[in-house]
């Protein structure tokens, strides 16, 4: 079974500040991990993903983030934030030894990140 | 840019009445997903179909069923609406060996 967990509900960061959003997981082989985001009544937009290969990928609108194997860590970064960040962040992984159903996806509770201006 | 339609936005039914959601994605997608989101439990599969009157249960299927007769078309039934399915309902679509699923915008479904 794939798991992952988001340990904070709540982000809070100052604009300018740098800003990131926690992920773990848990796959019985090797992962894919993804990072979306939501604004307000709108459905989950792709940011980025760790498919395979150097282990900090890079996304749109700034955003980055680190595979670390060790840790089963995928945390998402940004160096500096902006309020128009604010938004609900989910993480999701797929194992990728993963049988028939394996498209699907287990994604995180989801944090709320916001920015203060 | 793929795009990918929800038949409505918001959505109010009474206890026991059938409910028909509808999904369409226009990138001739095979793979296409139905999962309910609620706070504080994230998003959660209910079915999905790997193509054309294919269909596999998700997390909680409990109380709902697919239909795809078309390979654009994938709608989630609520046979006898309860109120513990109000809820966000979110589709989503991706090609065959592609990675990332991408989303409508979400049916925002209340029973009373």
């Amino acid at each position: 079974a794939q798991s992952v967990a988001q340990p904070e509900d709540q982000v809070n960061v100052a604009e300018g500040n740098p800003l990131t959003v926690k992920c773990t997981y848990s796959v019985s082989g090797n992962p894919y991990l993804f990072w979306y985001v939501q604004y307000p009544n709108r459905g989950l937009q792709f940011r980025l993903k760790y498919i395979t290969g150097d282990n900090l990928v890079k996304g749109s609108y700034g955003f980055e983030a680190e595979f670390n194997k060790s840790q089963t860590s995928f945390h998402l970064k940004k160096p500096s934030a902006l309020v128009s960040d604010s938004a609900l962040y989910f993480c999701a992984v797929r194992d990728i030894y993963s049988g028939a159903g394996s498209y699907q996806l287990t994604f995180g509770k989801g944090t709320k990140l916001s920015v203060i201006p | 840019d793929v795009k990918v339609t929800q038949s409505s936005r918001y959505l109010v039914k009474r206890t026991g009445e059938k409910v028909f959601l509808e999904c369409v994605q226009d990138m001739d997608h095979e793979n296409m997903f139905w999962y309910r989101q609620d706070p504080g439990l994230g998003l959660r599969l209910i079915y999905f179909s790997y193509d054309v009157k294919m269909k596999e249960k998700g997390d909680i299927p409990e109380g709902y069923s697919v239909s795809r007769e078309k390979k654009e078309r994938f709608s989630l039934i609520l046979e006898s609406a309860s109120t513990n399915q109000t809820s966000m309902y979110l589709c989503a679509s991706h090609p065959t060996g592609y990675y990332e699923q991408y989303f409508g915008p979400g049916t925002r479904l209340t029973v009373t």
